[in-house]
């Protein structure tokens, strides 16, 4: 199975600032033959389900504010928030669908205002 | 308005059973494959489940292997969880999510419902 590992566990981010969470698997999620990463991030606010943010490691789901980026390749991901909003105060999930079953998700970083 | 909403969730006996139901509405719902994940209290997200299409392929995690059964009825646009042989360590909130990937691959999960709560305790 792979192993997906975020960090950190925890953040604390003033308004206006720049939020960044990082992102580890186990092993490439990166598709050579149509050069697509296999990674999601969903946003997860206290009492709500998950909400789909980011696939394919960087396209935005429909809808989502466009200070919400991702990056990276192969085994290390980044989702970057470019301007800290109250709004975006929740727990953040990585996720992997390149080798399936199991689809794993990382432990979840907390993002908390400063 | 496309949704999922999950029921069946309660309090049950360690060793006793619940099956949880999935109602969809809004898109063509036997076109997606369709997942179970829980979340125990104050812990991260677990994948559970998955059912293709049209319910011909399952596939479950080990930790409930043997005792979770997922199944569909694409007439009533349901998704179910029967829970058989239930633990301490299965309370959680269950969410039903669809996945958007394709046929012969799945994918991410682009809409899930709010939720059921299982607690199982003597």
């Amino acid at each position: 199975d792979i192993v997906m590992t975020q960090s950190p566990d925890s953040l604390a981010v003033s308004l206006g600032e720049r939020a960044t969470i990082n992102c580890k698997s186990s092993q490439s999620v990166l598709y050579t033959s149509n050069n697509k990463n296999y990674l999601a991030w969903y946003q997860q606010k206290p009492g709500q389900p998950p909400k789909l943010l980011i696939y394919w490691a960087s396209t935005r789901e429909s809808g989502v504010p466009d200070r919400f980026s991702g990056s990276g390749s192969g085994t290390d991901f980044t989702l970057t928030i470019s301007s800290l909003q109250a709004e975006d105060v929740a727990v953040y999930y990585c996720q992997q669908y390149y080798s399936t079953p199991p689809n794993t998700f990382g432990q979840g970083t907390k993002l908390e205002i400063k | 308005e496309v949704q999922l909403v999950e029921s069946g969730g309660g309090l049950v006996q360690p060793g006793g059973s619940l099956r949880l139901s999935c109602a969809a509405s809004g898109f063509t719902f036997s076109s997606y494959w369709m997942h179970w994940v829980r979340q125990a209290p104050g812990k991260g997200l677990v994948w559970v489940s998955r059912i293709n299409s049209d319910g011909s392929s399952t596939s479950d995690a080990d930790s409930v292997k043997g005792r979770f059964t997922i199944s569909r009825d694409n007439a009533k646009k349901t998704l179910y969880l029967q829970m058989n042989s239930l633990r301490a360590e299965d309370t959680a909130v269950y969410y039903c999510a669809r996945d958007c990937g394709s046929s012969d691959w799945p994918g991410h999960f682009d809409l899930w419902g709010r939720g059921t709560l299982v607690t199982v305790s003597s």
